[in-house]
């Protein structure tokens, strides 16, 4: 049972324009995700995250946006950038902390 | 501050042994959690530790154990292990408490290969 889904393994974007990252997840007792990011042979790092009274939150070039009545989330990159190549994992966790729900993966690739 | 480390970084054993991971957390932090990361699925919870007591278990047969210090670091064991087993272990560590979500912080990881 799959309760967190990235359903496009790979995506493909030339610098300098927008990637778009989705996220769908079927558990409504989810309260937060997060984005990680991924390069190999390294643990994920910590990218963003948003809790679930929010439905959008900003850092830099990254925001995350939240419909929780579509139970989708969505990471925006702008401008991408080539070292933004990596695999993104989003994931959730209900309200008690300590185990986070991973989708598969998504594989971003930024062309110069 | 130092992240989360983890030892070794690489292991190969045989099927049948048994094997044990072992995980410093953030310093501060007192929630400690594991995850098996292989290709077909993804990553996959084990379990989660805080204050020397699992408080959350994942879907893993009992071959699986844990256990977490009053220092917080973490161990993690494998017993009789199955070519299945060969896999990234990731242990992540956050402030913890309950009732609210952590962020959490992730390792390097240790890369067992079963023969």
């Amino acid at each position: 049972d799959q309760q967190v889904k990235q359903n496009s393994p790979s995506l493909s974007v030339q610098e300098g324009r927008i990637s778009i990252l989705n996220c769908d997840y079927t558990n409504s007792m989810f309260d937060y995700f997060l984005w990680y990011k991924k390069y190999p042979a390294e643990g994920p790092t910590f990218l963003i995250s948003i809790s679930s009274i929010k439905d959008k939150n900003e850092d830099g070039r990254f925001t995350v946006f939240l419909n929780k009545s579509a139970k989708h989330l969505s990471l925006h990159i702008v401008p991408s950038q080539p070292g933004d190549s990596a695999v993104y994992f989003c994931a959730a966790s209900a309200w008690q902390g300590g185990k986070l729900i991973f989708g598969q993966g998504t594989e971003l690739s930024v062309k110069p | 501050k130092a992240g989360v480390t983890q030892t070794p970084r690489y292991l190969i054993k045989t099927r049948g042994q048994q094997v044990t991971l072992s995980c410093s957390p953030i310093s501060g932090h007192r929630s400690v959690s594991w995850y098996q990361q292989t290709p077909g699925q993804g990553l996959q919870f084990l379990f989660e530790y805080f204050s020397e007591t699992q408080r959350n278990k994942g879907n893993f047969p009992g071959r699986f154990s844990g256990r977490q210090f009053s220092n917080s670091r973490s161990e993690m064991n494998v017993s009789t292990l199955e070519l299945g087993d060969s896999a990234l272990y990731l242990c992540a560590s956050s402030p913890g408490g309950t009732g609210y979500s952590d962020i959490q912080y992730f390792g390097a990881g240790t890369r067992l290969s079963v023969l």
